[in-house]
């Protein structure tokens, strides 16, 4: 069975700019997690979606935002980018249980 | 602000040596501790979900102690092989709450 694909695997983006990341959770998993891993420090939550529905948010601001789509892939976008929204961004899938299992994540460069 | 502290931040061993790493959390509403390994370019891999106080479990030369009273936990690797190497990930959630992470210990063995 696949596990959790992220893409791109890599983007440059510039300063204001708009970013959309993909997310496909492993096969019979409704729920997905974002998370934020800047260099030396350990990954931040961002948002939570179980069936199509925000479960939990992290203290990110509203340029971030998300969505769940009917397969349970997801959408993490991110508005008016910052120098400091240079990051790792990873997602995760949950059938339910206590794992969360993790993709490669998506570097994201801005410039 | 719900904290996780790992220690040591980086580790570097001979091949053959035995290691530990701590890994201290919040010891109120406990729901579980997650311990990932992460080789660089990889998704983050779970090693263990730990719930109970006094769990102890193992995978291979890899096991992991949990007291949720005193809020820490250990993980122990005997006779670290060079593809030990990686960072270690601890991670604390309580119901219903999203994962925090601790910034993780990053171990180097060497041959």
């Amino acid at each position: 069975d696949a596990g959790v694909t992220q893409s791109p695997t890599h983007l440059i983006k510039t300063r204001g700019q708009h970013v959309t990341l993909r997310c496909s959770p492993i096969s019979g998993h409704k729920s997905v997690s974002w998370y934020q891993q800047v260099l030396g420090q350990g990954p931040q939550f961002i948002f939570q979606y179980y069936e199509k529905e925000e479960r939990g948010r992290g203290n990110f601001p509203d340029r971030f935002s998300a969505r769940q789509f009917p397969n349970y892939s997801s959408e993490l976008n991110v508005n008016a980018l910052l120098l400091g929204d240079s990051a790792l961004y990873l997602c995760a899938s949950t059938s339910g249980g206590y794992e969360q299992y993790f993709g490669p994540g998506t570097r994201l460069t801005v410039t | 602000i719900l904290n996780v502290e790992q220690s040591p931040q980086s580790l570097h061993v001979q091949e053959g040596d035995s290691t530990n790493f701590t890994c201290s959390f919040p010891s109120s509403n406990f729901y579980a501790l997650h311990w990932y390994r992460w080789e660089t370019a990889k998704s983050p891999e779970a090693l263990f979900v730990m719930t109970l106080n006094g769990d102890e479990k193992k995978k291979g030369r890899i096991s992991a102690t949990l007291n949720t009273k005193e809020g820490y936990s250990y993980l122990y690797i005997k006779g670290s092989q060079p593809e030990d190497s990686a960072t270690y990930l601890c991670a604390f959630n309580q119901a219903g709450t999203a994962l925090i992470f601790g910034k993780g210990t990053t171990l180097s063995v060497s041959s």
